[in-house]
């Protein structure tokens, strides 16, 4: 099995509140990534989880929180979501690191308003 | 960025057509993914070439990678209507992944 889930597949939050979105595997995957995708943008790597060390990208460091309580598990937060946050959000996982093919979820799709 | 030229964003072409999509990257990769995006699913990889490698083919795939330009492309074949979808590019690079913007195909029949 393949298959990378996430909840929700529609999220519709209120500006100035928080966001947590769920992403799990049953791969036993090493790494769990998040990327945010707006319209006609590339997908862009938000942070990744290698077994329990957190990376996350520079310019998005203080805006995305995610935890891994176990392997299968990751989750991304938003503490408090703007309009920009408003996108399309996609987990996906890997057996190892980058290099490896990347397993993607069916994404959830975020409107703030 | 990690990109040179931009994807092109949109193609348009009648079934049984071949087509070829483009990209260039400006940093070091050892690997170059091709993805392909369906409406309402995430991104699923349908062809990877290593960087030892020149050309690859699956199917009615086929990629190229040219290391000294930093460009590589996938090229469809007798294209049918359920290779409609976005395609993207990508790369590795230290401890990250680049997408490219991805080009969006529509197979006519």
């Amino acid at each position: 099995d393949t298959t990378v889930k996430q909840n929700p597949r529609y999220k519709l939050a209120r500006v100035g509140k928080p966001v947590n979105l769920i992403c799990s595997q049953t791969m036993n995957h090493d790494t769990m990534y998040w990327y945010q995708k707006k319209p006609n943008q590339a997908p862009k790597l938000l942070l990744f989880y290698y077994d329990k060390i957190l990376n996350r990208e520079a310019d998005t460091f203080e805006k995305f929180q995610s935890s891994r309580p176990n392997n299968s598990f990751c989750s991304l937060y938003i503490g408090s979501a703007g309009l920009e946050y408003s996108a399309m959000y996609l987990c996906a996982s890997s057996r190892s690191g980058c290099q490896d093919t990347q397993y993607f979820g069916p994404g959830t799709r975020l409107l703030v308003l | 960025s990690q990109w040179g030229e931009e994807n092109l964003q949109a193609l348009s072409i009648q079934e049984g057509e071949d087509v070829t999509m483009n990209c260039s990257y400006k940093t070091y990769t050892t690997v170059v993914h091709w993805y392909r995006q369906d409406s309402g699913r995430g991104p699923a990889l349908i062809i990877l070439i290593r960087s030892n490698e020149r050309e690859k083919r699956s199917g009615r795939l086929r990629a190229t990678l040219d290391t000294s330009s930093q460009s590589s492309s996938l090229s469809i074949t007798a294209a049918q209507c359920e290779d409609t979808a976005v395609y993207f590019c990508a790369t590795t690079g230290y401890q990250n992944f680049y997408f490219g913007k991805g080009t969006s195909l529509t197979v006519i029949p």
